[in-house]
């Protein structure tokens, strides 16, 4: 089935550790995101890919990398530098038109200790 | 800059219909998403609005007006299952990205 796919669904980090979380999707979709969700708070963008090896910050992106290697492919690295880490994740992707919505992952949920 | 409010919170009774409300302000307008949300999950697509107007799909209705930079989702025939939160997303100009509202909470009681 096609879809996209998140991992590690919980992830636990210590503070000053730098961490990846994957994301995979398999609907050949050209456009990948990275969003942040914090309780109470909308859906905030961290990085954004609309081709493959080309990438730009969203709205939140100091304190993490991205890298878009493959059409397929889209991780998140949150380094050390993120002040506030511990979050809900979302990956999604989308069809290259205006009208393409967006489909999410199942998200990932990071807890700096 | 891009700008979208919506009620933090609404309540309603199962059976009932309601209403959330989403205003923006955008530069550029490409469509407006709802998406719904359960705790703890990823959104799901409810609705796409880029004319103005009602679209109806099933229980769920959504309705656009690009002069006012309104938008609602109307759901009828509340069911319990339909407590969630329900973001509107907006698609500016010239690129991919959507930017969402802070979701409004919807408790359905019995």
């Amino acid at each position: 089935d096609g879809g996209i796919t998140q991992s590690p669904k919980y992830l636990f980090r210590k503070e000053g550790q730098n961490v990846t979380l994957s994301c995979e999707q398999n609907l050949n979709h050209d456009a990948m995101y990275w969003y942040r969700q914090d309780p109470g708070q909308g859906l905030r963008l961290i990085y954004y890919s609309q081709i493959v090896n080309d990438f730009q910050k969203g709205d939140i992106a100091e304190g993490y990398s991205v890298s878009r290697e493959k059409k397929e492919s889209f991780p998140l690295t949150v380094t050390s530098a993120q002040k506030n880490p511990t979050a809900f994740y979302l990956c999604a992707s989308s069809t290259s038109g205006a009208t393409g919505e967006l489909f999410f992952g199942e998200g990932s949920r990071l807890t700096v200790l | 800059g891009q700008n979208i409010d919506q009620p933090t919170e609404m309540t309603a009774t199962e059976g009932a219909i309601v209403q959330i409300n989403c205003t923006y302000q955008t530069s550029g307008f490409n469509g407006l998403f709802w998406y719904q949300q359960h705790a703890g999950e990823a959104p799901t697509f409810l609705s796409y609005n880029v004319l103005d107007g009602l679209e109806e799909k099933g229980r769920f209705s959504s309705f656009l007006s690009r002069s006012k930079g309104y938008s609602y989702l109307l759901l009828k025939e509340l069911q319990m299952k339909d407590s969630a939160s329900y973001l509107c997303a907006v698609r500016g100009r010239g690129f991919q990205k959507l930017v969402f509202g802070t979701g409004t909470r919807l408790l359905v009681s019995p």
